[in-house]
């Protein structure tokens, strides 16, 4: 398996515009996690899918952000309207327990570097 | 308020001797303890866990301590080698998923 696969690698986008970031989970993992990278917070859980459904966005900053997850093998963060603060790096992550059982192991994509002009 | 801190942004040592990255966290319900490996334009990669109910993990040259009444862990690595040097995030389970410090910079220097 080629892992967790995210794209693009690198963004640059104007503040207003809408960004939309992808990734392809490991084939088999039924749980998904976006997570946001800055200086300031580090690693920061965005949000959880758990067989293609939404479970926890309690980490989504605010309404610009929303995250789908139609099938099983893909999934979208999407930024509308984006803005100079929203620059970080955004990792997917796949695993394929259930979050909050034992033996929770995420395994990571390279990340999107997101930069808003 | 964060539930995992790694207070120590950065850690320089030198190659052959031991690496000691400290990591606290707050919430006793947390029940699994995992660290995480960066390095640049990489995502995280996983490297040891421990479960709650162990004070000890041993893998090769990587051994987590967890000491549960100070709600403390450690990660050391002994001998410490040059491709040692990354970022390492210590995060915590729990019924929130997981929980990510703010990493710490190792850096082993020849």
């Amino acid at each position: 398996d080629a892992g967790v696969i995210q794209s693009p690698r690198h963004e640059v986008t104007e503040m207003g515009q809408e960004v939309t970031l992808r990734c392809k989970p490991i084939s088999g993992h039924n749980s998904l996690f976006w997570y946001r990278q800055t200086m300031m917070r580090g690693l920061e859980l965005l949000i959880y899918f758990n067989n293609n459904v939404p479970i926890d966005d309690s980490g989504m900053p605010e309404d610009r952000f929303s995250a789908k997850m139609p099938n099983a093998s893909f999934s979208t963060l999407k930024i509308q309207p984006s803005e100079p603060r929203d620059s970080a790096v955004y990792f997917c992550a796949s695993s394929p327990t259930p979050l909050g059982s034992r033996d929770t192991e995420a395994f990571f994509g390279q990340g999107t570097r997101l930069t808003v002009v | 308020d964060q539930q995992v801190k790694q207070n120590s942004p950065s850690l320089s040592v030198q190659e052959g001797r031991i690496s000691i990255l400290n990591c606290d966290y707050t919430n006793s319900m947390f029940d699994y303890f995992l660290w995480y490996k960066k390095y640049p334009a990489e995502g995280p990669t996983f490297l040891i866990s421990i479960s709650s109910i162990k004070d000890k993990n041993e893998d090769g040259r990587f051994t987590v301590f967890l000491n549960k009444s100070a709600k403390h862990l450690s990660l050391h690595i002994v001998p410490s080698q040059p491709g040692d040097s990354a970022v390492y995030f210590c995060a915590a389970s729990g019924a929130d998923g997981l929980t990510f410090g703010k990493g710490t910079h190792l850096i082993i220097q020849p």
